[in-house]
């Protein structure tokens, strides 16, 4: 079957270290993926999207990673805030003829100071 | 910053009636979605409308659902003959052109809705 998976355990970090969230799919070939920040009771913001052809994408602190061999998304939260405390979700575009954002679970991130 | 708005923020409806929720997606912007999110549970795809017209849509979204943009800025999810599993909460988002995955979508801030 489909799925895509991402750590249902918070993710707890100290202010200043480098968070990693991972995002795993299973029977999709996807064209794109996303990556989103939720806070509760909000809705998603968009934060990077990566190609299938694409193995990095970077913004501020923020970098993302796409191998389709291992069929992961990495995302990297670099020099980490309390601020950046929130939910982040992964997103799949199951393929070029889709407008569908196919969502995982999220992982929450805490950071303390 | 341009922003996709909704209302109700909150509804609370008995089971068996219909609700209208409305959003005005970003002026500009010319592929409109709907999804929801159960209490707990992923964001879930319902539809997605371009040209005055259903794009796409999911298993979810059957005969309860319509979508309708009945004048320039505004579109609405109509939930016909509510149940109680359809309590969640629901984001409408808009995205500027192409596939989604050319661009980011918009997520406004959700209305949430409450079936008793």
């Amino acid at each position: 079957s489909q799925k895509i998976e991402q750590n249902s355990e918070a993710l707890n970090i100290q202010e200043g270290k480098t968070a990693t969230l991972t995002c795993n799919y299973t029977n999709y070939s996807p064209a794109y993926l996303q990556w989103y920040r939720q806070d509760p009771g909000r809705g998603p913001v968009f934060l990077l999207l990566i190609r299938e052809n694409e193995k990095e994408k970077r913004k501020e602190r923020l970098k993302v990673t796409f191998d389709t061999t291992l069929k992961q998304s990495l995302f990297h939260i670099t020099a980490s805030q309390p601020a950046d405390s929130a939910t982040y979700l992964c997103a799949l575009v199951a393929s070029y003829n889709t407008d569908k954002l196919i969502f995982g679970t999220g992982t929450r991130l805490q950071v303390f100071p | 910053e341009p922003e996709v708005t909704q209302t109700p923020s909150h509804q609370v409806t008995q089971m068996g009636q219909e609700v209208i929720l409305r959003c005005v997606p970003i002026s500009n912007h010319l592929y409109f979605y709907w999804y929801r999110q159960i209490l707990g549970q992923k964001v879930e795809f319902l539809v997605s409308f371009y040209n005055n017209e259903i794009s796409e849509k999911s298993e979810i979204f059957d005969d309860q659902f319509s979508v309708e943009r009945p004048d320039g800025s505004n579109f609405t999810l109509k939930i016909r003959s509510t149940k109680l599993e359809d309590s969640a909460m629901y984001f409408c988002a808009s995205s500027e052109g192409g596939s989604v995955g050319w661009g980011e979508l918009f997520f406004g801030e959700g209305s949430r809705l409450t079936v008793l």
